[in-house]
This record gives C-alpha cells, structure tokens and sequence, in this order.
C-alpha cells in the first residue's frame, strides 16, 4: 500500500517529442506528488509538484495530469529536448508523515 | 539557495569497516533524511530525523545507524560495511511543513563502494 509504480524505467524520445512517465499509487492519505529530475553525477532536484485537489499543473514544458479516482499521475514533458535527459522520479508524501514514498525512477533520453 | 553538502563524492571501505557518511545543510531545515539509491529500485529510505537527537527508522535500517547532534549535520554509520552495502548514498533535507509538506533539498551523493 505504500509503493509508488512508475513506468516506463527508461524511455528514447525524439527531439521535439512529447516523454509522458506514469505512476500509480495505492494509498489514498497521499496528499503531495512531487517529481524529481536527476542528472548524472547529481542528486534529485524538485522539478515540478501537485496536490490532489487539481488536475492538472503545468510549468513551462513540464505539465503533471493527476487521476484521483485512478489513483494515477503522469508527467508530460512536451517539446523534449536533450538537455531534458535525465532520471525522473515521482513520489507521493502525506498523511501527516515524514517519509517520501519513490517511484523507481525512469531514465530519460532525448535523441539530438 | 539551499545547499545539503556530503563529506565525500567516492569511498572505498573494506568489509567489516565501520564507516561515517557525514551531511551538512545550511538552511536550518529541521528534517534530515537519508537514503540509498541503487539501479532498478529507485530512492530506499534508510533514516530520518526530524529534530537534533530524534531519529526514526526509514524502510531499509538494518546495518545502518545515525546520529543528529546538531540541527545541520546528520551522519549515516555503517556499523560494519558489507558488500551489499555498495551504493550510491543520498542525504536530503527539508524544512517543517506544519500543515503542508515541503519539497526535499538533496545533496549530490556519496558513492561507496566496500571491497
């Protein structure tokens, strides 16, 4: 129940393309789904966040579109460019706890 | 700008070792975390504190303890390093959040390898 799922662990987009990540979760107290972007050799930054009482954020090119009756949230990366190569993790806090559940994390590559 | 700094980027330790991964932040946070990333599992919770001398026990604590004696500095001990141990260590801190929770602020990583 406190496992966070996150496809797919690696993804090819083309330039210019659309990289779309999904999770899903189980536990329904979650109530902040952040992602993090990681670059090689770097720790995990926060790229962009969402409470559940939207459903839809978007910053600049990056946009999360959050399902609460599926329990599912996804980032959309649009007009994917190399610099956005990276790992990509989405996790989900709450419940008045501490702890950050993660996804597995997807490696993101932008073909030039 | 938040700044979590870890004491070393590599460390190679032999088996048996007892072993000081040491975290710094600088933006009197009151929560420090640590976890262990490693290829296919994403970020594995160790520890966590929330406050100097609090300590709670993350998703993977075995053969690991902490220490929090100062709000700033939170140290991963590794009681005697075994192999398995072999990864990439991440230390992440993030401020109080009350009612709401706040992002986490990581630091770029130690990487141990134990022989």
């Amino acid at each position: 129940q406190q496992q966070v799922k996150q496809s797919p662990q690696s993804l090819i987009v083309q330039k210019g393309g659309i990289s779309i990540i999904n999770c899903a979760y189980e536990n329904t107290a979650f109530d902040y789904f952040p992602w993090y972007q990681q670059f090689p050799g770097k720790g995990p930054a926060l790229l962009i966040a969402i409470r559940p009482d939207v459903s839809e954020k978007k910053e600049g090119r990056f946009t999360i579109s959050f399902n609460k009756s599926a329990k599912q949230f996804s980032l959309h990366i649009m007009d994917s460019q190399p610099g956005d190569s990276a790992t990509y993790f989405c996790a989900a806090e709450g419940g008045g706890g501490f702890k950050t559940i993660f996804g597995a994390g997807t490696r993101l590559f932008v073909k030039a | 700008d938040v700044k979590v700094t870890q004491s070393s980027r590599y460390l190679v330790k032999r088996t048996g070792e007892k072993v000081f991964l040491e975290c710094v932040q600088d933006m009197d946070h009151e929560n420090m975390f640590w976890y262990r990333q490693d290829p296919g599992l994403g970020l594995r919770l160790i520890y966590f504190s929330y406050d100097v001398k609090m300590k709670e026990k993350g998703d993977i604590p075995e053969g690991y303890s902490v220490s929090r004696e100062k709000k700033e500095r939170f140290s991963l001990i590794l009681e005697s390093a075994s192999t398995n141990q072999t990864s990439m260590y991440l230390c992440a801190s993030s401020v109080e959040g009350g009612t709401g929770v706040q992002p986490q602020h990581f630091g770029d990583g130690t990487r141990l390898s134990i022989l």
